[in-house]
């Protein structure tokens, strides 16, 4: 079955300092890849997708590429903010068809910036 | 605020109860999921519905159901509570065709705490 691996946290860096979070999947297929963003008492918001190989996702200087060779969708910004604190998950829709998009999601990164 | 409501926002209640959780998705959202977040398990997919006819069936307990009604809002009962039940639940919605089918969006989410 689809699966998401995504690095354990919890990330605690500077702000200005230069972020990854690694997501890896297993799926059959050509997936759609996601990030969403929880913040503190929240529901999960849309950060980026990307539904093809070699595609880039970016919002909010917030960047992710679709790696086919290694089934990845690291998630990249060049510098946090204190405002970017906040849970992160990696998520794929595998695009069999039908009109099921359930999201398969990783367990989820929690990100702490520091002034 | 995304358009995605959920209701109640807090519940508490005692082992052995039933409660019931209330959705109304997206404007022009056909499809309503129900995902379950708790400390250990993450984020599980439990059920999806289209158009008032279930779609997909994840790790839902057989204490739980759900249903969508003509209007497309959408009800989780969850019934025979026990401790394990207390979580974050979240109501997602999605269009119907298209590319924006591809994206899931999400309530603010249910809390549940069982005593």
């Amino acid at each position: 079955g689809n699966s998401v691996t995504q690095m354990e946290g919890p990330v605690t860096l500077s702000e200005e300092a230069f972020l990854t979070i690694n997501c890896t999947y297993t799926a059959t297929g050509y997936p759609s890849l996601f990030w969403y963003v929880q913040y503190p008492g929240e529901g999960l918001q849309l950060l980026l997708k990307a539904t093809k190989a070699d595609d880039k996702g970016s919002n909010k200087g917030f960047e992710a590429t679709y790696r086919k060779e290694t089934t990845s969708f690291h998630l990249e910004k060049g510098s946090v903010q204190v405002s970017d604190s906040a849970v992160y998950f990696c998520a794929l829709r595998s695009n069999s068809g039908g009109s099921n998009y359930k999201l398969t999601f990783g367990k989820g990164t929690l990100l702490t910036v520091n002034p | 605020d995304s358009g995605v409501t959920q209701t109640p926002k807090h519940l508490i209640t005692a082992t052995g109860q039933r409660v019931t959780l209330r959705c109304s998705p997206r404007s022009g959202d056909l499809s309503v999921y129900w995902y379950q977040q708790s400390l250990d398990q993450g984020l599980q997919f439990l059920i999806q519905y289209y158009n008032g006819e279930e779609r997909a069936k994840g790790n839902i307990l057989e204490r739980f159901s759900a249903q969508q009604f003509p209007d497309l809002h959408s009800e989780l009962n969850l019934s025979s509570l026990e401790l394990g039940d207390s979580a974050l639940y979240f109501c997602a919605s999605s269009a119907s065709a298209g590319s924006g089918a591809n994206v899931l969006t999400f309530g603010a989410g249910s809390r549940l705490t069982v005593l």
